[in-house]
């Protein structure tokens, strides 16, 4: 199945700061998906990205499929951006949404 | 934000009884989906469903069932609780199965 790996797992930055996460993926894929898990679990959709670029205030994504990687920019960085970000593919040949291992970011005051 | 509803949002029970969890939706989305979320092992899938009464297992669906007999609603059931069903189980609904998916705020399901 294809994999999906995230890095850094973890990123402690202070507030006002701006952050680069990235997503490696281990076969062509169209359908990319960033997620924000906040810390009292909720799981957020931020972004449908098969390729090219979107951004929603803040945070911005852009996804080079070719290249198999994907990047979320977070800019300005607010302490209710702390928590667990995840990138997914769909599998479709195990039919299934395969996450990366997360980035865990925390924001201080 | 997408209306998706899990029930119970905690549930305490005991090994070897039988636990069911309620998903529901308003968003008349075909796919519907359970994962559990345990440290160390991420997000990992159940069973999904791909339409009333259209279900399929996932990766981990031992001691698992569900049940799909309306649109709105899926329902997973642990047929026999066992402690290592401990865990944060959540529901996702998708339009088609490869993109948008939504989730719910998740059940945490703890078996003593």
């Amino acid at each position: 199945g294809i994999q999906v790996e995230q890095s850094p797992p973890d990123l402690i930055l202070q507030e006002g700061a701006n952050s680069t996460l990235r997503c490696n993926f281990s076969d062509s894929v169209n359908n990319l998906q960033w997620f924000h898990q906040n810390p009292w679990g909720q799981l957020i959709n931020l972004f449908y990205i098969p390729s090219g670029t979107k951004q929603n205030g803040r945070l911005s994504a852009t996804t080079v499929a070719t290249e198999r990687y994907s990047l979320l920019y977070i800019s300005s960085s607010q302490t209710t951006d702390s928590g667990v970000y995840f990138c997914a593919v769909f599998d479709f040949g195990n039919e299934k949404l395969t996450f990366g291992t997360g980035t865990r970011l925390t924001i201080i005051p | 934000d997408a209306g998706i509803t899990q029930s119970p949002r905690h549930k305490v029970t005991e090994t070897g009884t039988p636990v069911t969890l309620r998903c529901h939706q308003t968003e008349n989305h075909r796919y519907m989906y359970w994962y559990r979320q345990d440290p160390g092992h991420g997000l990992r899938l159940i069973h999904y469903s791909y339409g009333v009464k259209d279900t399929d297992k996932g990766e981990v669906s031992d001691g698992y069932s569900v049940s799909r007999s309306k649109t709105e609603d899926f329902l997973l059931t642990l047929e026999s609780a066992t402690s290592s069903q401990t865990s944060v189980y959540f529901c996702a609904i998708s339009r088609q199965e490869n993109y948008g998916y939504t989730f719910g705020s998740g059940t945490r399901l703890t078996v003593v």
